[in-house]
């Protein structure tokens, strides 16, 4: 089993609408939880980190952490054309002090 | 402010060569981490140095060495290039090992032939 798990897509969804992107992690004790999109060709940036249960909004992005459930979601509102990219979740192993990501799932906005 | 700084950019190795990576922060970050990504594969953990004097071994070690020489440097080292370590390298940093987001450099594009 994967530290880190992603559904690797691709994920297409209309412009306008809602993308939702799940993750799922294997130790229980993570306590940090981040999202990271990359552009073909590019590197990763920091979208959104999260480290609490509930809910983290930041403009058009939700990040849902659920740590009972080993689950971590971004939601993407009003999903625009720059927004197709991968999209990276990553776990911060505290116990070993190491941040471990999944493979990315690519999503691509159709107008 | 220049952030997380990788040489070089781009790279074609013979099988057999060897040849070092170099990885510079300016952010006064305690932890630097490399990652390789292959098509698919998302970025996989070769080493990390969670404080400046110590180095632990990533989810793929095999065939590569790291010095942290200071606060600031993280050098990955190819001893013996393969093809199939053909991949982009990337070096990171964050602030602690205790649950900071982290910084990436621009890249390198290594290719073994």
């Amino acid at each position: 089993q994967k530290e880190v798990e992603q559904n690797s897509g691709p994920l297409s969804v209309p412009e306008g609408a809602i993308a939702s992107l799940n993750c799922t992690y294997s130790d229980r004790g993570s306590q940090s939880f981040f999202w990271y999109r990359q552009y073909s060709g590019k590197s990763p940036e920091l979208i959104m980190s999260i480290y609490s249960n509930g809910d983290k909004e930041d403009g058009r992005f939700t990040a849902q952490l659920n740590k009972a459930s080993q689950y971590v979601s971004l939601l993407i509102r009003d999903s625009q054309p720059s927004d197709s990219a991968t999209y990276l979740c990553a776990v911060n192993y505290s116990s070993a002090s190491k941040i471990i990501f999944g493979s990315g799932t690519r999503l691509s906005i159709r107008p | 402010n220049a952030g997380v700084t990788q040489t070089p950019k781009f790279q074609v190795l013979k099988t057999g060569q060897s040849m070092t990576l170099q990885c510079a922060q300016d952010m006064n970050h305690n932890s630097m981490y490399w990652y390789r990504q292959d098509p698919g594969m998302g970025l996989r953990l070769i080493y990390y140095s969670a404080s400046e004097g110590t180095t632990d071994k990533g989810e793929v070690p095999n065939g590569y060495n790291v010095s942290r020489l200071n606060k600031r440097e993280f050098s990955l080292r190819l001893e013996s290039a393969a093809p199939s370590q053909t991949s982009v390298y990337f070096c990171a940093s964050s602030e602690n090992s205790g649950g900071t987001e982290a910084f990436f450099g621009q890249g390198t594009r290594l290719t073994v032939v």
